[in-house]
């Protein structure tokens, strides 16, 4: 069965960089995307970004270029979110999830709590 | 960017009632737009794909309509276990914007 597994929860001081990972199986991961979200603490689903596990091409959302870097790694099946110069905005539950191509996301892993504080 | 806008932000209903929520995009997605439930502290489910095409093991009280702009989600028939917020999200392409979401409220 298709799952993704994230990385555990994390606590980072401002201004300092997270690295997520999600490790996939059930499905030929080469052939298909990974797109993550994020969700602050009462608030809702923010879409972050997606990558192509077949050729690495990578789209991330307009407020949060030149701070995220999006990767995968076929040799792993895991796909990796790194987000940098951390804020207390940044606090939230952290997401990925399965994309093919033009289909809709569909298994999620179970969500990383990432805490930024001092 | 295409702009997603869901309504309302939240409602009020009690067992048994037809529920609708909206979702309208500032652009035509053709039926590329997914709904989603989540749970307090749960990972979301997702209910609907392609507008109107209901996820394997879903209730079939979940519909979903619409195509272009317009797009509804529908419980024909709420349940206490559909207590939940529930999200839209486009995905014709990047960004794959969510709508803001609808907290659903047992009456």
């Amino acid at each position: 069965q298709v799952q993704l597994v994230q990385s555990g929860a994390e606590v980072k001081k401002p201004g300092a960089s997270v690295k997520v990972s999600c490790k996939a199986s059930g499905y030929t991961f080469s052939t298909d995307g990974v797109t993550w979200a994020r969700q602050a603490p009462g608030q809702g689903l923010e879409w972050m970004g997606w990558i192509s596990a077949y050729n690495g091409n990578a789209h991330s959302a307009q407020n949060l270029q030149g701070r995220v870097t999006l990767t995968a790694d076929t040799s792993t099946n895991t796909a990796y979110m790194e987000l940098r110069s951390l804020t207390s905005d940044d606090t939230a539950v952290y997401y990925c999830a399965r994309k093919g191509t033009q289909l809709a996301p569909d298994y999620w892993g179970q969500g990383t709590l990432v805490t930024v504080s001092s | 960017d295409i702009q997603v806008t869901q309504s309302p932000s939240s409602l009020s209903a009690s067992v048994g009632d037809r529920v609708t929520i909206t979702c309208r995009a500032s652009q035509g997605i053709g039926n590329y737009l997914a709904w989603y439930q989540q749970k307090p502290g749960k990972v979301p489910n997702l209910l609907i794909y392609a507008a109107s095409t209901l996820q394997s093991g879903v209730p079939s009280r979940f519909s979903g309509s619409g195509s272009g702009t317009d797009f509804t989600l529908t419980i024909s028939s709420l349940q206490p276990e559909d207590v939940a917020t529930y999200y839209c999200q486009k995905y014709d392409g990047v960004p794959l914007t969510f709508g803001g979401g609808t907290k659903v409220e047992m009456k």
